[in-house]
């Protein structure tokens, strides 16, 4: 059974770069039937896709943060990262990470989530 | 602000059965059939309840249901529990290089 877990710093300074990480078990990164995605929802808020990355390194990101995203592949841990850059309060979310099935265009399994606040 | 029209909230008593909408576009719902749907308790990882319009993975109970007609994607559950009550949201294809969400829905269990 695939699991992902997301990890990194609960506290982020406005003005700095967020950074998450999700770690992978029960299954290779390297898939080549899968996307890797981040999601994120604000308090009292819906979900947001923030942006996706292929085992290729191919990326998708939302266009509304694009200019402040990366993500990025580490396949010697089975892991992705998510870097946004430039946070503000609004940025204070719990981030979610996920596996995309391609082929049936669906997240079929989910982190627990992790919140992230911004604030000084 | 999405693009993907859910109501914001619906209700039903035990036993009964409730429809969430899902409206989209030509572009999108009307097009392709990728509709997946999400069940979101809080606090919790969201969970994938249907997906390709009216499948169901596995565990998920019969009692949920997906459909399709024209640019609207609907999901049923049929003799609601308790244990229902959540956050919906749509998912459907809406190109290869973007995902997007439906605004959520709030199911209430009275």
């Amino acid at each position: 059974q695939v699991q992902l877990q997301e990890s990194g710093p609960g506290l982020v300074k406005p003005s700095q770069t967020l950074s998450l990480t999700c770690t992978v078990s029960g299954g290779s990164i390297s898939s080549a039937s899968y996307y890797w995605s981040w999601i994120r929802q604000p308090a009292g808020k819906g979900l947001e896709w923030i942006g996706r990355i292929y085992t290729s390194g191919s990326t998708n990101y939302n266009p509304s943060l694009k200019s402040r995203v990366t993500v990025s592949l580490d396949t010697s841990k089975n892991q992705f990262s998510l870097n946004l850059s430039s946070v503000t309060a609004a940025d204070t979310a719990v981030y979610y990470c996920a596996r995309e099935d391609f082929s049936a265009w669906c997240l079929d399994h989910w982190g627990q989530g992790t919140l992230v606040t911004v604030s000084s | 602000q999405s693009a993907l029209t859910q109501p914001a909230s619906v209700s039903g008593s035990p036993g009964q059965s409730i429809t969430i909408s899902c409206t989209g576009t030509s572009s999108d719902v009307g097009t392709y059939n990728l509709v997946s749907w999400y069940q979101h308790h809080p606090g919790k990882a969201p969970k994938l309840m249907i997906y390709e319009v009216s499948k169901r993975p596995s565990g998920v109970s019969n009692r949920f249901s997906g459909s399709k007609s024209g640019n609207t994607a609907s999901l049923t559950i049929f003799g609601l529990q308790a244990e229902d009550e959540a956050d919906y949201y749509c998912c459907p294809y809406a190109g290869r290089s973007t995902v997007e969400f439906g605004g959520g829905t709030k199911l209430t269990v009275l």
